[in-house]
């Protein structure tokens, strides 16, 4: 079974820095592009970025709300994604959700995970 | 890259069928066949409905479909049911290399 499992939310002050994590099992991880989408209390859905895997030369890529201060990377020996966020704003609150792109130049993002709560707040 | 527009909310009854749109811009939605639809059910995970404009994944009900025509794309549903009730995301690729997606659309099964 294909499964996405984030981790790492929590409580964190203005300013602070948080790492999240995407630990992806039941597929092949290294092959894949991983997401990272996240959704505002009672708001949207926000594309935040996605990692591309080693034939892609890792290449990573953000949306412009978190450019500078948001930074993807992946361990493929541990198949898990990262998420590290800096500089960390009130509006950075959010349910983090990764996802896969099942199949390169579509847009078959399928599974997400469960989510994970960031709360940005002093 | 501004959000693409989508309908605050649709409604419809059992049975009936509704159309969902999503429009974007010449740079995303008109630039490529790289548009998803999602379903969101209160506090779950969004589930994939219909991928690259009009592909439905296996599990995925026939009464779900997805086209384009230009800068919009839509997604219908067919032959509502109470179950279909949730919120609905499109998701387009960009020339900027990035993903934008909609603001979502409630669904209300009357």
């Amino acid at each position: 079974e294909v499964q996405l499992v984030e981790s790492g939310g929590g409580l964190v002050q203005p300013g602070g820095s948080l790492k999240l994590s995407c630990a992806a099992s039941g597929f092949t991880f290294s092959g894949s592009t991983m997401y990272w989408v996240r959704q505002a209390p009672g708001k949207g859905l926000e594309w935040v970025g996605r990692i591309r895997s080693k034939a892609k030369s890792y290449a990573t890529a953000c949306a412009a709300s978190v450019k500078g201060r948001f930074i993807i990377s992946r361990d493929d020996s541990k198949n898990t994604a990262y998420l590290q966020m800096n500089s960390l704003k009130t509006e950075d609150t959010a349910v983090y959700y990764c996802t896969r792109q099942v199949v390169v130049g579509t847009s078959w993002l399928d599974p997400w995970g469960q989510g994970t709560l960031v709360t940005v707040s002093s | 890259q501004s959000a693409l527009t989508q309908p605050a909310s649709v409604s419809g009854s059992p049975g009936q069928s509704i159309t969902i749109s999503c429009t974007g811009t010449s740079s995303d939605v008109g630039a490529y066949n790289y548009v998803s639809w999602y379903q969101q059910h209160p506090g779950k995970a969004p589930k994939l409905m219909i991928y690259d404009v009009s592909n439905r994944p296996s599990g995925v009900s026939d009464r779900f479909s997805g086209s384009k025509s230009g800068n919009t794309a839509s997604l219908t549903i067919s032959g509502l049911q109470a179950e279909d009730e949730a919120d609905y995301y499109c998701i387009s690729y960009t020339t900027s290399s990035t993903w934008v997606f909609g603001g979502g659309t409630m669904l209300t099964v009357l």
